[in-house]
This record gives structure tokens, sequence and C-alpha cells, in this order.
């Protein structure tokens, strides 16, 4: 089976301009979470969407903003960009299963898309 | 606010030496934890995770973790180093839901292994 694919793998954007990052889950995954990396950090969580409802934001301003389509795909997208938000930003599936309130479920990473603001 | 902590940034080991990278994590509830391993221009990959149950947890790549409650730590362990373990080693916490769907995770912010031939 094909593991999460990330698209583009590297992009170079200006600030004040927009992008707009995709992700592809493992067949039968229906749990999209997005992390951004910064160089020397941990991963740090931005959102998850399961059934293409939002579930969980972290703490991050509303340029960032993202969906999940009826392919359980989904798009991060990142708006008057600034230089900051350069970083590796993740993406990680899941099947979303929950039992008795235990996550008994394994996220499964991306490769990531390296994004540098200039 | 839950929280991860890794002390220790770099750690470098000789090839067939013992491991250890310590976490200390920050958590009211029954702390959900994991050890990602990342490789240079990689994403994350699961070495192991703790739920509930048995607290000595065995991963892949012969690794193996110890949840202990009363320090609040979740040390990686392995016993025997090989050069293709260097990598950056990420220690998370899940916060869990109530409902279906999943979990966000903390993380902490790494430990890079360096291995000596």
């Amino acid at each position: 089976d094909a593991g999460v694919t990330q698209s583009p793998t590297h992009l170079i954007k200006t600030r004040g301009q927009h992008v707009t990052l995709r992700c592809s889950p493992i067949s039968g995954h229906k749990s999209v979470s997005w992390y951004q990396q910064v160089l020397g950090q941990g991963p740090q969580f931005i959102f998850q969407y399961y059934e293409k409802e939002e579930r969980g934001r972290g703490n991050f301003p509303d340029r960032f903003s993202a969906r999940q389509f009826p392919n359980y795909s989904s798009e991060l997208n990142v708006n008057a960009l600034l230089l900051g938000d350069s970083a590796l930003y993740l993406c990680a599936s899941g099947r979303g299963e929950v039992l008795a309130y235990v996550p008994t479920d394994t996220q499964y990473f991306g490769p990531g898309t390296r994004l540098t603001v200039l | 606010a839950q929280s991860v902590t890794q002390p220790d940034i770099h750690i470098t080991v000789s090839e067939g030496a013992s491991l250890e990278l310590r976490c200390n994590y920050s958590y009211g509830a029954t702390p959900y934890l994991f050890w990602y391993v990342q490789s240079p221009g990689q994403g994350l990959q699961l070495l192991l995770k703790y739920f509930s149950g048995d607290t000595l947890v065995q991963g892949i790549k012969g690794f193996e973790a110890e949840f202990k409650r009363s320090q609040s730590s979740f040390n990686l362990r392995k016993p025997s180093v090989h050069w293709s373990d260097a990598a950056e080693y990420f220690c998370a916490v899940a916060l869990s839901y109530s409902g279906a769907g999943s979990y966000q995770l903390t993380f902490g912010k790494g430990t890079k292994l360096s291995v000596i031939p």
C-alpha cells in the first residue's frame, strides 16, 4: 500500500503570497492532521480533520486554514506568508479509531513539504 | 497544558554501545506516549507507543521504552546501537478526544543521535 503522499516536495514563496499544500492519506484512512516543523524544533500541531470535519486546531493564526475532501485528501492553505512560516509541513493520516476514549489509532506521517518564504 | 521535555539536544554513542534517550512529560490525565524517529529529509516514523498495560513497551528496530508514572518519564532504550540508527528522535504525548477522530500530538524538541563507527 502507498503511504501518505504530500505535494509539492519543495516550495519557495515570497512574503505576502499565498500557498496551498496537499496531502493524500493512506487508503482507508479518514483522519488527516497537519503539523509545522520549524528547523531545530519538534512538529507543532496545526489542524486535524476527520470525516471532512475539523476536529482540532492548534495555536496558529487565522492565516492558516485547511479542508478535507470527500476522498479524504486534504489541503492546507496559508495566506499572507511571513518569513516565520518557513518550515517543513507534515501531514499525518490515521483510521480515526477511538476505543472507549483511548486513541488506539496510529498516525502515519508523510515526507513533508519544505516551504521557504523569502 | 501538556508538554514534553527531551533534556538532551544531541547524544553521540559508539556503534554497539547501549543507548538511552530521555523524555519527561507534563500531563494531568492518563498520558498516551509515543516515540518517533526522523531521518534527514524524511517524515516521522513511529517506533513505539504506550496506551496502557505493561509499562515496558517493545517497538521496531530493537527499541524499547519504559513508562514510569512516578517520574513522569518515558525513556527510549536500545541495547546495541547500529550506525543506521543515527537520526533525530522525538517523544510525543497525545491529547485524546471523547469522540471519533484521532488525537493531536505534542512533541518534544527532539534529540539528535550521532553514531561513531
